[in-house]
């Protein structure tokens, strides 16, 4: 167990709605990671926060956006859903936020869009 | 971007064997991670190696960064040690980490 927890485990819904995907990094973190593993892309990097702020941003598309909150949890939305977006949704979580840090990952959000 | 080979892509050992999976990245990086990845998809760490050598029971991994290459030795493989290897890494002075494309191994009973 890594300590860094990830609700819900499965979420299956339809195309055009919109889901939020939930984060809360081990304790003692201040940075947060969001990444996409799908079938044809592999492990992406979206995006990064340290401290409430966005510090990093990848490939995340427009239909996407992410935030941290004060108490440090954090909460992937993905709207207008295509099928292409069906995937493993992976959080990680590190001390500094910073690229030496080591990362350890949740236990993922399988997102099924039909 | 910085670039991420992982080789072989795939691999079946005979339980009791050893293996040697490379990791190539094309610029200088300051983060290399190495993590397995279990058959129920929990990302799990290995090593935070961005040079040098360690060691952790059956497992270890050495990192030539002059080079840009990192190799995971998995010995007396196990049939638990089956799923997916990932290299990941971040560049010198960015913070976004790269993964590679991933080993794919299948250890046989």
């Amino acid at each position: 167990d890594s300590g860094v927890t990830q609700t819900p485990k499965h979420l299956i819904t339809a195309t055009g709605q919109r889901v939020t995907l939930r984060c809360s990094p081990r304790s003692g973190d201040l940075s947060v990671y969001w990444y996409q593993q799908s079938l044809d892309q592999g492990l992406q990097f979206l995006i990064q926060y340290y401290n409430g702020e966005e510090r990093a941003k990848g490939n995340i598309l427009e239909r996407f956006s992410a935030q941290q909150f004060p108490d440090l949890h954090s909460e992937l939305n993905l709207s207008s859903l295509e099928l292409g977006d069906s995937a493993l949704y992976f959080c990680a979580s590190s001390i500094s936020g910073t690229s030496t840090d080591t990362q350890y990952f949740g236990p993922g959000t399988r997102l099924t869009v039909l | 971007g910085i670039q991420v080979e992982q080789s072989p892509p795939d691999l079946i050992l005979q339980e009791g064997a050893n293996s040697t999976l490379r990791c190539n990245f094309s610029d200088s990086v300051n983060n290399l991670q190495w993590f397995h990845q279990n058959p129920w998809g929990q990302l799990i760490n290995l090593f935070y190696i961005p040079s040098g050598t360690k060691q952790n029971g059956r497992l270890s991994a050495t990192t030539v960064a002059t080079e840009r290459y990192s190799l995971l030795y998995i010995s007396s493989s196990q049939t638990t040690d089956s799923g997916v290897y990932f290299c990941a890494v971040s560049h010198t002075g960015g913070f976004k980490t790269i993964f590679g494309a991933g080993t794919r191994l299948f250890v046989k009973a």
